[in-house]
């Protein structure tokens, strides 16, 4: 069965940081690109960043470019994504989406496997 | 702030045919790039409907069906049923933001 698992959300002060993970099964992680999408209460998908399969390609939104890193360890099946620098307005739930295509950039096929998420609450 | 602009909400009647329109721009649509449909039930992940303007990933019902022109696409819904209740989401790639946008999202209510 093809899953994607996150974890590492949890209640975080404002200025400080988190790490999540995104643990993949089920599918040949290191032949595709995966994404981070977060979901702030009561509102819209937000894509958050993305990186290609051997990670020689990566996009961040603006809301986030700066104080977040994408990265991935293709011998661990994992995805994960450093958040520094915490505002109130990044509490969200973020989504590991898995992409069809290897690369980052062109988006051919969108995202077609997607986790439960993890939630994230950014307050003093 | 997204750059896709979508309706806040479309009802329509069990049986009806309901459509989501989604609205870009030359960076993204106009520039050549595919558009993207999911579905969010309540409480859930979202799951893809529709990859690369018009196919259906197996196992969605052909009630789904989506097409773009120029710098719109859309989303219609045929023999609209109580469990199509949910938000849609319209997604490209934009090279003025060298990433990815999720549009602004649709209600779609079953009166």
């Amino acid at each position: 069965e093809v899953q994607l698992v996150e974890s590492g959300g949890g209640l975080v002060q404002p200025g400080r940081s988190l790490r999540l993970s995104c643990a993949a099964s089920g599918f040949t992680f290191d032949d595709y690109a995966m994404h981070w999408v977060r979901q702030a209460p009561g509102k819209g998908l937000e894509w958050v960043s993305g990186i290609s399969w051997n990670s020689g390609s990566i996009g961040y939104a603006d809301s986030v470019k700066g104080r977040f890193t994408i990265s991935r360890d293709n011998a661990k099946n994992s995805l994960y994504l450093q958040m520094n620098s915490l505002r109130a307005e990044d509490t969200a739930l973020y989504y590991c989406a898995k992409d069809p295509y290897y690369d980052f950039g062109l988006g051919p096929y969108g995202m077609d496997v997607w986790g439960q998420g993890t939630t994230v609450t950014v307050s003093s | 702030q997204s750059v896709l602009t979508q309706p806040p909400s479309v009802s329509g009647a069990p049986g009806q045919r309901v459509t989501i329109s989604c609205t870009g721009s030359s960076s993204n649509f106009g520039a050549g790039y595919d558009v993207h449909w999911y579905q969010q039930l309540p409480g859930t992940a979202p799951k893809l409907l529709i990859y690369a303007n018009s196919n259906r990933p197996s196992g969605v019902p052909d009630r789904f069906s989506g097409s773009k022109s120029g710098t719109s696409a859309s989303l219609a819904i045929t023999g609209l049923q109580a469990e199509d209740e949910a938000d849609y989401y319209c997604q490209s790639s934009d090279s003025s933001l060298s990433g990815y946008v999720f549009g602004t999202g649709t209600k779609v209510t079953v009166l």
